[in-house]
This record gives structure tokens, sequence and C-alpha cells, in this order.
């Protein structure tokens, strides 16, 4: 098992491009979620999934979009790229959303610059 | 709402010291807690867990006993490596009606010199 993928690991954007960040699973989870991470602030949830064609936001949404078409896929689209959204940005997963002591599974993370 | 609370570091340690790091949370129910370690360059990984009052979680040496009297879940181990070195996420996880909400603290940096 591949685990938790994620690409690129790297990217530099200018404000007001788009992008989209990758992520993939061959765990056959249920659960898939993207939080971006930054220095102080912990990992805070941007968007999730219970399941193939649900989506939900989280606690910071605003700028991004994203959907889930099949299991393994959990792409996350930067519409217009602003300064504010530089982060390290982290896909997880886990068996099932609806068992509070599951593990979540990460990937290693797309570090992104916005100029 | 629900939060976790960690001291936030850098924690600097000499090989073979003791090491504690504080977690309190704020939390309606019974959440899960949980520990996760991010090595350099690498993404979360579960270090250990505890689903109820009492519960202790423990791997690789490192241990934390949920309390709920005092909404704490202290991360301890006797005695630290160099590999140790990372940054340490308390966590917890609370189902709700539509979603599990996981809220994490902001890590505490542990550097581990020999």
């Amino acid at each position: 098992n591949a685990g938790v993928t994620q690409t690129p690991k790297f990217q530099v954007l200018k404000t007001g491009q788009s992008m989209t960040l990758q992520c993939a699973q061959d765990m056959n989870h249920e659960y898939m979620s993207w939080y971006r991470q930054d220095p102080g602030m912990g990992l805070r949830l941007i968007h999730y999934s219970v399941g193939a064609g649900i989506t939900d936001q989280g606690e910071v949404p605003n700028g991004y979009n994203v959907s889930r078409s099949t299991t393994e896929d959990f792409p996350l689209r930067l519409l217009s790229a602003a300064p504010s959204q530089t982060s390290v940005y982290f896909c997880a997963s886990s068996y099932t959303w609806h068992t509070q002591d599951n593990e979540q599974f990460f990937g290693p993370g797309t570090r992104l610059t916005v100029l | 709402g629900d939060s976790v609370t960690q001291m936030e570091g850098p924690v600097t340690l000499s090989e073979e010291a003791f090491l504690t790091i504080n977690c309190t949370y704020t939390a309606t129910g019974y959440p899960s807690l949980f520990w996760y370690v991010q090595y350099p360059g690498e993404g979360l990984q579960l270090l250990l867990k505890a689903t109820k009052a009492d519960d202790k979680g423990s791997n690789k040496g490192f241990e934390a006993t949920y309390r709920k009297e005092t909404t704490s879940f202290h991360l301890e181990k006797g005695s630290v490596q160099v590999s140790d070195s990372a940054v340490y996420f308390c966590a917890l996880r609370r189902s709700e009606t539509s979603y599990d909400k996981v809220i994490f603290g902001p890590g505490t940096s542990l550097s581990v010199i020999p």
C-alpha cells in the first residue's frame, strides 16, 4: 500500500493563478480531508468528504474547492491564489467517519508559496 | 467551542532526559484523544490514543493518560533519544451528527541534543 499520496511536494504560484493539489489513497477509506498547517496554529480543516460524491466545508473553506468523484481521489483546487494561502497542505484519510477513535493517515504534504 | 491547548515550545532536552508535553482540552461529551508526531519533512502519524477516561495510550516508550477530571492528556517519555526530535500534536476527535470533528493543538517542537 502506498497509503496517502500527495502531489506536488512544492509549488510556487503568483497571485491570481489557480491550481489543483492532488491527493489519493489506496486503503479504501471512506473519510478524506484537507488541512492547512500554519506556524503556531496547528492544523485547520479546509474541506472534508465522507464518501464519493459527498463533500462539506471545514473551518477555513474560503478560496478552495473540492470534489470526490471516486473513493480514492480528493483534489483540492485553489481558485485564485492569494498570499494568505501560503501554507503547508496535508491530505488525510480514515477508514470511516462515524467512529471517533479512528486514526487519520496523513500524506507527506504540499508546501505552497503564493507570491 | 472545542479546543486543544498545548505548550508550544520549542522544547530542547538532552538525550536520556525525561519529557513531558502538557495538553489540555475543552470539549462537550466524551471525545477521543490523540497524540500525533510529525518528523521533519513528513506528514503527521499517530503516536498513541485513548478513547475514554483513565485510559492510557502508549507507544515507542511514550505514554499519555486520559484525565477527564483535569481535561488533560499529557505526553510523557522517561528517556528521550535524538530520534524523538519532531513536532508533537495533541488532538481530540468528537463525533457529531454529520461528521467527525477533529481539533488539533498548535504543536510542540522537541529537539533532543546528544
